[in-house]
């Protein structure tokens, strides 16, 4: 139940966009399509922004978008803008368990 | 309103006892499967538990044998029974609704501390 691994921080300006990567191994990001990523801003609970590798719920910006190649899930952000600085967590399924990324810090300069 | 209200939090010593309580409303706890996740303080997310709308109950390794999540349908309530605590316990504690495999709605977390 290793987490998965993601870029400590990323930067971009405004209207910029920002790839997330997540790396994990074929016994989650790999082996399932269950990749999911989160929001949260400081002292609040997470939101999740996308579901089963490239889904977004209801609600949440199309400027948001994922995908999955192999072992590794990214997260793009594109037309940045001044809310979306917040840390961002990749998660994935991995048989009768969750694991998660370290996080990620984006800072919308 | 459909929502999850964490309580039960608090300061407890090493080798002491502690149990979450997460109220729902807006919908049964039973009808769904539902998880704890815990985030140590200024660190990521951690899956603590899962229990599946059949009954079925999973944990990650660290908490196996010392946590418990159980469910009351009367009160529609979604427990952690928190045992053993250790220091590395201490955290910020989530319930959250599974759907899509994924973590979909979340509460606002109670704090748990772990301190001699």
């Amino acid at each position: 139940q290793s987490a998965l691994t993601q870029p400590p921080s990323a930067s971009g300006s405004p209207g910029q966009s920002v790839t997330i990567s997540c790396t994990g191994t074929s016994s989650d990001v790999g082996g399932y399509n269950y990749v999911s990523w989160y929001q949260q801003h400081p002292g609040n609970a997470p939101k999740v922004m996308i579901y089963e590798v490239s889904k977004r719920p209801s609600g949440v910006p199309d400027r948001f978008s994922a995908s999955k190649s192999g072992n590794t899930a990214s997260l793009t952000v594109s037309g940045l803008q001044a809310e979306d600085d917040a840390d961002y967590y990749c998660s994935s399924y991995a048989g009768n368990n969750w694991v998660f990324g370290g996080g990620t810090k984006l800072t919308v300069l | 309103e459909v929502q999850l209200v964490e309580s039960g939090g608090g300061l407890v010593q090493p080798g002491g006892s502690l149990r979450l309580s997460c109220a729902a409303s807006g919908f049964t706890v039973s009808s769904k499967d539902m998880s704890w996740v815990r985030q140590a303080p200024g660190k990521g997310l951690e899956w603590v538990s899962i229990m599946y709308s059949g009954g079925t109950t999973k944990y990650t390794d660290s908490v196996k044998g010392r946590l418990t999540i159980s469910r009351d349908k009367s009160k529609n309530t979604l427990y952690l029974q928190m045992n053993s605590l250790r220091v590395d316990d201490t955290a910020v504690y989530y319930c959250a609704t599974n759907k899509w495999f994924a973590f979909d709605m979340w509460g606002q977390g109670t704090m748990v501390t772990v301190s001699s």
